[in-house]
């Protein structure tokens, strides 16, 4: 069964920094475009930013444009994302997300969907 | 930036009756060289991450109910329940993956009356 599990999650103060990580298995990582989508406490869902399968192609939602950065290690199966420059608005579940189809290309369904990680801006 | 908007914010229905949620983008996310709609819907119940229930509008993903279904093209969709059960309570979204950001609609709540 495809897996994803995210991890580096937790309480920062604002302007702080924290590098998520999102752990993919049983699929070829490599093929796939991978999103990150945020919910904020009792809000809706929130795009964030994606990468294709190369990790040549990044896109970024412009309330953290400047401030995050997604990256892959398709050696080592796993996406993250660097945030900086923390805000009190980051505070949110974070979702990392597979795409349907293996052509690499970032414009599709999010398909898989790993558990979150929950990242708290506090002072 | 696409927005997208779901309407209603939140619904009522009966067991075993029919619940629609529309969901309209601003601009066309209909891409013309392969007649695709690049539209997704999710259904997201408590403390649960979302589930990917339609996709390209109106292919439902394997395992998922055949009461659900998605339909519309260009601007405006609509995501059908036939039969509503207990287990359908949750909150769905409607996503456009036609254009960077890839924005999602705000998300309605459904309920059981």
């Amino acid at each position: 069964e495809v897996q994803l599990v995210e991890s580096g999650g937790g309480l920062v103060q604002p302007g702080g920094s924290l590098r998520l990580s999102c752990a993919a298995s049983r699929f070829i990582f490599t093929t796939y475009a991978m999103s990150w989508v945020r919910q904020a406490p009792g809000k809706g869902l929130e795009w964030v930013s994606a990468i294709s399968g190369s990790g040549g192609g990044t896109y970024y939602a412009d309330s953290v444009k400047g401030r995050f950065t997604i990256s892959r290690d398709n050696s080592k199966n796993t996406l993250f994302l660097q945030m900086n420059s923390l805000r009190v608005e980051d505070t949110a579940v974070y979702y990392c997300a597979k795409v349907m189809a293996s052509t690499g290309a970032v414009f599709d369904a999010f398909h898989i969907w790993g558990q979150g990680t929950k990242v708290t801006v506090s002072s | 930036d696409i927005v997208m908007t779901q309407s209603p914010d939140s619904l009522a229905v009966s067991l075993g009756e029919r619940a629609t949620i529309s969901c309209k983008s601003s601009q066309s996310v209909l891409y013309s060289s392969n007649n695709k709609n690049y539209l997704g819907w999710y259904q997201q119940k408590p403390g649960q991450p979302p589930k990917l229930l339609i996709y390209w509008a109106s292919t439902r993903e394997s395992g998922v109910p055949d009461r659900f279904s998605g339909s519309g093209s260009g601007t405006d969709f609509t995501l059908t329940i036939s039969s509503l059960q207990a287990e359908d309570v949750a909150v769905y979204y409607c996503q456009q993956y036609y254009s960077s950001p890839h924005t999602f609609g705000q998300g309605t709540k459904l309920e059981i009356k």
